[in-house]
């Protein structure tokens, strides 16, 4: 079975304030796809990042990072200096390269960064 | 280019009536994928068409839910009888990809919100 789990249900940081959100996932694919989609207010999910199983090499993108880690089966994503545009609820997801293609989604994150 | 686009973009009906949800993907996309939100909780599965062929329906949670993409482009979610806790948000997506490991790049639409009183 896959699985992906967030913990973490709703965050608060003040801004500028750094934050980690959690992703552990599960799956017995050696060969997955893993992501992180950012959900505003309006609804739309956009896309992030995607990393594949073979390439743990940590990501940067401005204030944004990731922290994918095999042997612990994480995926964590860390912003730096949070600002109140980045108020959002924050999906990690999987998907497998056995049967489907399918997104397998955790329950998410809700991100409040507070002036 | 255009999206994937999804029509309506907000559904409001009463129990027991029939909906309809349309799914226009990116043009020349083979595969199409339908998910449901439910309010707190992140999509999840319900449906894959690879063209025309309906290739898994295991997401699909009963006999009210039917899908189809008859001509492999354009695809429509039915839901029949409605109940409440079919209330939602319903997301296609689609890829250019029918089979192989890049089926994983799939680009989603924005969304039809479902409401059932």
């Amino acid at each position: 079975a896959q699985k992906v789990t967030q913990a973490q249900t709703e965050i608060s940081v003040v801004e500028k304030e750094d934050v980690t959100l959690d992703c552990v996932y599960e799956t017995r694919d050696t060969t997955y796809y893993l992501f992180w989609y950012k959900q505003p207010p309006s609804g739309e999910l956009v896309f992030l990042i995607r990393r594949n199983s073979f390439d743990e090499q940590n990501e940067i993108s401005g204030r944004y990072s990731w922290n994918f880690q095999k042997s612990t089966s994480s995926f964590n994503f860390t912003i730096t200096a949070s600002q109140v545009v980045d108020s959002a609820v924050y999906f990690c997801a999987l998907i497998g390269t056995s049967g489907t293609y399918k997104y397998i989604f955790g329950t998410g994150t809700r991100l409040k960064v507070l002036a | 280019g255009a999206g994937v686009s999804q029509s309506p973009r907000y559904k409001v009906t009463k129990r027991g009536q029939d909906v309809a949800l349309r799914c226009d993907p990116i043009s020349g996309h083979v595969s199409l994928y339908w998910y449901r939100q439910a309010l707190g909780q992140g999509p999840e599965f319900l449906t894959y068409f690879n063209y025309e062929a309906q290739q898994d329906k295991s997401g699909l949670p009963n006999d009210r839910f039917s899908a189809e993409r008859p001509e492999g482009s354009i695809s429509t979610l039915t839901i029949q009888r409605t109940e409440q806790r079919d209330s939602a948000m319903y997301r296609c997506a689609s890829s250019p990809y029918g089979t192989g490991l890049s089926s994983y790049e799939q680009y989603f639409g924005p969304g039809t919100r479902l409401t059932v009183t």
